[in-house]
Order: C-alpha cells, then structure tokens, then sequence
C-alpha cells in the first residue's frame, strides 16, 4: 500500500510569490491535514480537510489556505510569501472508519523563501 | 492549554540502555495521546498511541506510561539500538471541541544511541 505521497520534494521561492504544495493520502483515507515544521517551532497544526470540507485550522493567517479535490487529494496555497515561512510543510491522511485519529505522514515539501 | 510541553529537549544513551522521553499536557479533554518518530529528513512515522483508559501499553520495545491525575505520559525505549537514534515526538488530540483533528505536539526530543 503505498504511503502518503507530497510534491514537490523541494521549492524555492522569492518573498511575496504564492507557492502551491500538493498532497495525495493513502488509498481510501479520506481526511487530510496540512502541518508545517519551522525550525525551532516545532510541528504546527495548519488545515484539516475531510470529504472537501475544511473542518479546523491552526492559528495561522489568511493567506494560509487550501482546498481536497474529489479524489481527497490536496493542495496547500500560501500566498505573499514571508522569509518565515520556510519550513518543512508535511501532509497526513486518516482513515475515514473508526475515530479517525491515526494520522499517516506524508515525506514533506521543502519550502525556501529568499 | 493547547500545549504539549516535552522534556528532555535532547538525551544520548549507550546501546542497551533505556532512555524515557517525557510529556505534559493541560488539556483535559484531550483523548489520543501518539508518539512519533522522525529521521532526517522523513516525516514522522506512528510509533504507538494510548488512551487515558489504560495506564501502559506496550509494542515491542516501546511502551507509553500514562498518569491520568497528573496529566502526564512517557516513552521508555528498551534495549535501546544506534537505529533508535531520532527525534521523537509526543502529541495529543481530542474527539471534539476546538483540538478536534488537530493533533498538538510536543516540542521534541533529540535521542543519540552510541554503539
């Protein structure tokens, strides 16, 4: 079965671009949950998207947003990017049976912001 | 009352030893509590979980001890190996309210294994 899967692996982008991180969960998980790891700060809940809903966000500014497909996949969109905002961004899918509380770790995109 | 305060921030053991990572929450309506893994790297990999209904639970060399009263969990690593050698994680999430789906994490700790 193959994991969560996150593109792409690395991104590098200037201060005030938009970047445009995609997710795709494990097969027949339909929840998927945005984190973003800063150094320093450790993991840092972002989204959580279930059948196309969003259904909590972490304490993080507007410009922080993102959408499921139909297919459950996802994608995160940070616009008027910050020099802060270079970390390590991980996706994790849950299972849509029992309490939906495992969440699976995707490898993480890289994200630089000169 | 969000946080998951973790101690120590970093722990160096010899193989075979058996190191513990600590954690401290606040939030009583908490009610998952997993521990991860993560190499360099990599994400975070599910290493084990508990509910505050059972004090211990065990899977293989790992096992969570938890105090309810105190709010408090724990990781002991037996016969520690230099492949243990990570950072882990504790965290914890509730089934409702504003932690719903959102697991809380630890600030982490740095285990080094020497051969």
């Amino acid at each position: 079965e193959a994991g969560v899967t996150q593109s792409p692996t690395h991104l590098i982008k200037t201060r005030g671009q938009q970047a445009t991180l995609r997710c795709s969960p494990i097969s027949g998980h339909t929840s998927v949950y945005w984190y973003q790891q800063a150094l320093g700060l450790g993991l840092q809940f972002l989204l959580w998207y279930d059948e196309g809903e969003e259904r909590n966000r972490g304490n993080f500014p507007p410009r922080f947003s993102g959408r499921q497909f139909p297919n459950y996949s996802s994608e995160l969109n940070v616009n008027a990017l910050e020099l802060e905002d270079s970390a390590l961004y991980l996706c994790a899918s849950s299972s849509p049976t029992g309490l939906q509380e495992t969440q699976y770790f995707g490898p993480g995109t890289r994200l630089l912001v000169l | 009352q969000q946080q998951v305060k973790q101690s120590p921030q970093s722990l160096i053991v010899q193989k075979g030893g058996i190191p513990i990572i600590n954690c401290a929450y606040e939030n009583t309506a908490f009610d998952y509590f997993p521990w991860y893994q993560q190499f360099p790297g990599k994400g975070p990999a599910l290493l084990i979980a508990i509910r505050p209904d059972v004090s211990e639970k065990k899977e293989g060399r790992f096992t969570i001890s938890f105090n309810k009263s105190a709010k408090q969990f724990s990781l002991h690593i037996m016969d520690s190996q230099p492949g243990d050698s990570a950072t882990y994680f504790c965290a914890a999430t509730s089934h409702g309210g504003t932690s719903y789906g959102k697991l809380t994490f630890g600030q982490g700790t740095i285990l080094t294994v020497h051969p």
